[in-house]
């Protein structure tokens, strides 16, 4: 099956600096990538998603970029706020016979120091 | 409009005991999932209706949990003689229609603790 690995695991940066999260995957069928950011005490919420027929999407100060020959994906943040910080979640799904099922990484800790 | 509703948002019991945890999909979703998540970890896949039927339950991790969804609509997740290793938050998703790129829309949880 698939396969996420996520890193870094805690990210700590100052206010109005970028961050950047990388996830990796295993199965080359997968087609959908999205990302989800989780606070304290919430579900998952999506915030950006890309599909394999794109290599970037942008929104806003948030991008993914999709690089489907290495099997990666990053989320970018620009100008970051403190209410940025929370756990940022990547996915990958579409893949295999289970094509419905996402695959998530372990997740990332942002902290947007002010 | 409304997303995805759980409830309880949370649950105490104790061991052996049962529990149902309720899912409100996003009105006119088709499809609905079941995730668990436990501390410091991403969401796991535990099931997968589309419509009233199970399509996919392979994530379920024994025979002690079962979820139905009678009418299409709402969920529900049952785990039957709970054991401490159930304690985690139990996440609900929809989408409006099946398939791998359909964007997942997830509720707040039910956080459930066995004591």
């Amino acid at each position: 099956g698939e396969n996420v690995e996520q890193h870094p695991s805690t990210l700590s940066v100052q206010e109005g600096d970028s961050a950047v999260i990388k996830c990796t995957y295993s199965d080359s069928a997968s087609n959908y990538f999205p990302w989800y950011k989780q606070e304290l005490g919430k579900g998952p919420q999506l915030i950006i998603d890309i599909r394999s027929n794109v290599g970037e999407k942008k929104d806003q100060r948030i991008a993914v970029t999709l690089n489907k020959t290495a099997k990666h994906f990053s989320l970018h943040i620009t100008e970051t706020q403190p209410e940025d910080s929370a756990v940022y979640f990547c996915a990958a799904g579409g893949g295999g016979g289970s094509n419905y099922k996402l695959t998530f990484g372990k997740g990332t800790l942002l902290t947007v120091n002010p | 409009g409304a997303g995805v509703s759980q409830t309880p948002s949370n649950k105490v019991t104790e061991k052996g005991k049962y529990v149902e945890l309720r899912c409100d999909p996003i009105s006119g979703h088709t499809a609905l999932y079941w995730y668990r998540q436990s501390l410091g970890q991403g969401p796991e896949f535990l099931i997968y209706f589309q419509g009233t039927g199970a399509a996919d339950d392979s994530g379920l991790p024994n025979d002690r949990f079962f979820a139905v969804r009678p009418e299409g609509s709402v969920s529900t997740l049952k785990i039957q003689r709970t054991e401490r290793g159930d304690s985690a938050v139990y996440l609900c998703a929809s989408s409006l229609n099946a398939g791998g790129r359909e964007t997942q829309y997830f509720g707040p949880g039910t956080r459930l603790l066995v004591l």
